[in-house]
């Protein structure tokens, strides 16, 4: 069985300053790994993906996320944060070939202070 | 391209009452998805269907079912509503070979009383 695990369920950094949401998977098989981002009363964005290719993903927005085997970690960065960057931020797994659906962490809520 | 739609926006059932959510499927995708997201909660995989079969479900009861239509929209129903289903119902489609690009619709909030 797959399981997530998102270490914060609050973070607060000033804006400019580096972003950084901690995420820890658990899996049998190497998987997929994501990073969703949700503003209030809306659905899930997709921030970027992990698929088996370079190890350092980036996405949108600036973020980026470097899969690390030997730590089971999928950790988001952004250098620079921005007021708008403040909402909540899912970290998600796949198993490969499964129709399991992902499964997610609890959320990260990220507060910018100006 | 249009996204992924759900309907409606917000619904308001009691207890006991029975509900269905309904979602169209970004342009050409065949996999469809629900998840539930309870309030300050991530999201939980409710089932998968794909080709009009469902093919694969997370640990739901059966009182939570779903269809899937030739155009690959899709119905979630809930018979016996219970206090603990009001959440955020979200709806995702993607490709069977693409199974890593998976899509999001804006959510049906559902509040039980």
């Amino acid at each position: 069985a797959q399981s997530v695990t998102q270490l914060g369920s609050h973070v607060s950094v000033s804006e400019g300053a580096l972003v950084l949401l901690r995420c820890n998977y658990s899996s049998s098989v190497p998987p997929y790994l994501f990073w969703y981002v949700q503003y209030p009363n809306q659905g899930l964005q997709l921030l970027l993906k992990y698929t088996s290719a370079a190890t350092l993903v980036k996405g949108i927005n600036g973020f980026e996320a470097e899969f690390k085997k030997s730590e089971t970690s999928f950790h988001l960065t952004k250098p620079s944060a921005h007021m708008s960057d403040a909402a909540e931020y899912f970290c998600a797994v796949k198993e490969r070939g499964g129709a399991d659906g992902l499964t997610f962490g609890k959320g990260t809520h990220l507060i910018i202070q100006p | 391209e249009t996204g992924v739609t759900q309907s409606p926006t917000h619904l308001i059932k009691t207890r006991g009452q029975q509900v269905t959510l309904r979602c169209s499927s970004q342009s050409g995708h065949n996999t469809v998805s629900w998840y539930q997201q309870a309030l300050g909660q991530g999201p939980q995989f409710i089932f998968q269907y794909y080709r009009e079969e469902e093919n694969g479900r997370g640990n739901f009861p059966p009182r939570f079912s779903g269809l899937q239509f030739p155009n690959y929209s899709s119905e979630l129903n809930v018979n016996a509503l219970e206090l603990d289903d009001s959440a955020l119902y979200l709806c995702a489609s993607s490709l069977a070979a693409q199974e890593y690009e998976q899509y999001f619709g804006p959510g049906t909030r559902l509040t039980v009383t």
